[in-house]
């Protein structure tokens, strides 16, 4: 079963405004990392989140982890075309795998 | 630095054939995981290796499927007899050290006719 489940599945928006998507997950987790994946392409790495931390930044991006409901937003503040790509919440359980969840697909519109 | 590379990029196959992955890590990092993503769905873990060593398989099906990551070279994912169920994209990911962030290549798009 999938350990990160996002939400919204799809969310459009328009340039300038800020995007939350959220991630729920189920088990005690070391780590939390978002990715962005392009479609047809790779996934780059955005943020990596430890269970001790409940807040990073980076550029644009905001990431939350909440260990106890067991969750994490990210924010991308004042959105950009081309910030339009699925992004990936992955949780590490045994420090091994990333589970995945099934993304949510950002539409950033001019 | 150079990042995570994967090679082919675009494989094309008939059932029956085999597949071969390749993947080279980001220099310095010496754990490499497998993973496979199927359209419009999320990576799901295959393999976790370190040099010359299996540590969790647990992803991967018991059959046809199998990797390896030897000590000089490149890991491989090699998939035999393959099928169209098989069709994916499989991404290899790097990283230095156990519990830090790992780093995708591009990616293999296998498609079996």
């Amino acid at each position: 079963s999938q350990q990160g489940e996002e939400d919204p599945q799809a969310l459009s928006i328009q340039e300038g405004e800020n995007a939350t998507m959220n991630c729920s997950y189920k088990t005690s987790i070391n780590n939390l990392q978002w990715y962005r994946q392009n479609s047809g392409r790779g996934l780059v790495h955005l943020i990596l989140i430890r269970s001790n931390e409940r807040e990073k930044h980076s550029g644009r991006l905001r990431v939350t982890l909440d260990t106890s409901k067991k969750s994490s937003s990210l924010l991308i503040t004042a959105s950009r075309a081309a910030d339009t790509a699925s992004y990936f919440c992955a949780t590490d359980q045994a420090g091994t795998a990333l589970i995945f969840g099934k993304g949510t697909t950002l539409s950033v519109s001019s | 630095n150079a990042g995570v590379m994967q090679n082919p990029r675009h494989l094309v196959r008939r059932r029956g054939q085999e597949a071969r992955l390749r993947c080279s890590p980001m220099k310095g990092h010496s754990h490499v995981y497998w993973y496979r993503q199927l359209p419009e769905e999320g990576l799901k873990f295959m393999v976790y290796l370190q040099k010359e060593n299996i540590i969790d398989e647990s992803g991967m099906p018991k059959e046809r499927f199998s990797a390896e990551f030897p000590k000089e070279g490149p890991s491989i994912l090699r998939i035999q007899q393959v099928v169209r169920g098989d069709s994916a994209a499989y991404f290899c990911a790097s990283s230095p050290d156990l519990q830090e962030t790992q780093y995708f290549g591009p990616g293999t798009r296998l498609l079996v006719l």
